[in-house]
């Protein structure tokens, strides 16, 4: 089983419509980041979170450390929101290092 | 734009070869991060350099090793190229170190391995 399980693997939207991703992690991390990859590989990083919620513009991000688990959502989609969205947790597993630990990231079309 | 370059965008070599893949980071970031991406294991991080020393180890071969320059600049170098070596490679930068630093990705390096 992976660290960072992300769900759906795969999500086809219809533009407008109100979008979640969820990542649930199984170690204990210091923090939680939300990243979008667009065609083409490059890499943007969304939010970075250690508890409760946090919002941009149309997207928010929320964390539950209890239940070890993250939603990201995406209000009124967009075409321009398709990409591969990558949830990472940063831990340090008893030591003082940090390092990022990826899920396999979630694929969304939003279509027009 | 996040004000990391790479250089080279794409590279193409031969198994066996030697090649170096450069990185600066962000103006005003101690820290460096490599990850390599390929279909099979998605996003992995390699090594991390702050302020010009080791800071943290992941998954990164033998064959693989990586410095930061006192300008900060970094380079990974990949030696004894081997198919499975074909991947996208970032590099990523932040402020500081710790766990709490956004990173700041680069647009990446295509390497193929033939």
């Amino acid at each position: 089983k992976n660290e960072v399980e992300q769900s759906p693997q795969n999500l086809t939207a219809q533009e407008g419509e109100f979008i979640t991703i969820n990542c649930s992690y199984s170690v204990g991390i210091s923090a939680l980041h939300w990243l979008q990859q667009h065609p083409g590989g490059g890499i943007v990083s969304l939010f970075m979170l250690s508890s409760g919620k946090k919002k941009h513009g149309r997207l928010i991000a929320t964390i539950n450390i209890q239940e070890k688990h993250s939603s990201l959502h995406i209000t009124a989609s967009h075409p321009r929101d398709s990409a591969v969205y990558i949830c990472a947790v940063s831990s340090n597993r008893g030591g003082s290092n940090y390092k990022l630990t990826f899920g396999k990231g979630t694929l969304l079309t939003v279509n027009p | 734009d996040s004000g990391v370059t790479q250089t080279p965008k794409h590279l193409i070599t031969a198994t066996g070869q030697r090649v170096t893949l450069r990185c600066s980071p962000r103006s005003g970031d101690l820290s460096v991060y490599w990850y390599q991406q390929s279909l099979d294991q998605g996003l992995q991080f390699l090594i991390q350099y702050y302020n010009g020393e080791e800071r943290a180890k992941g998954n990164i071969l033998e064959r693989f090793s990586a410095q930061q320059f006192p300008d900060l600049h970094s380079e990974l170098n990949l030696s004894s190229l081997e198919l499975g070596d074909s991947a996208l490679y970032f590099c990523a930068s932040s402020p500081h170190s710790g766990a709490y630093n956004e990173q700041f990705f680069g647009p990446g390096t295509r390497l193929t391995v033939l």
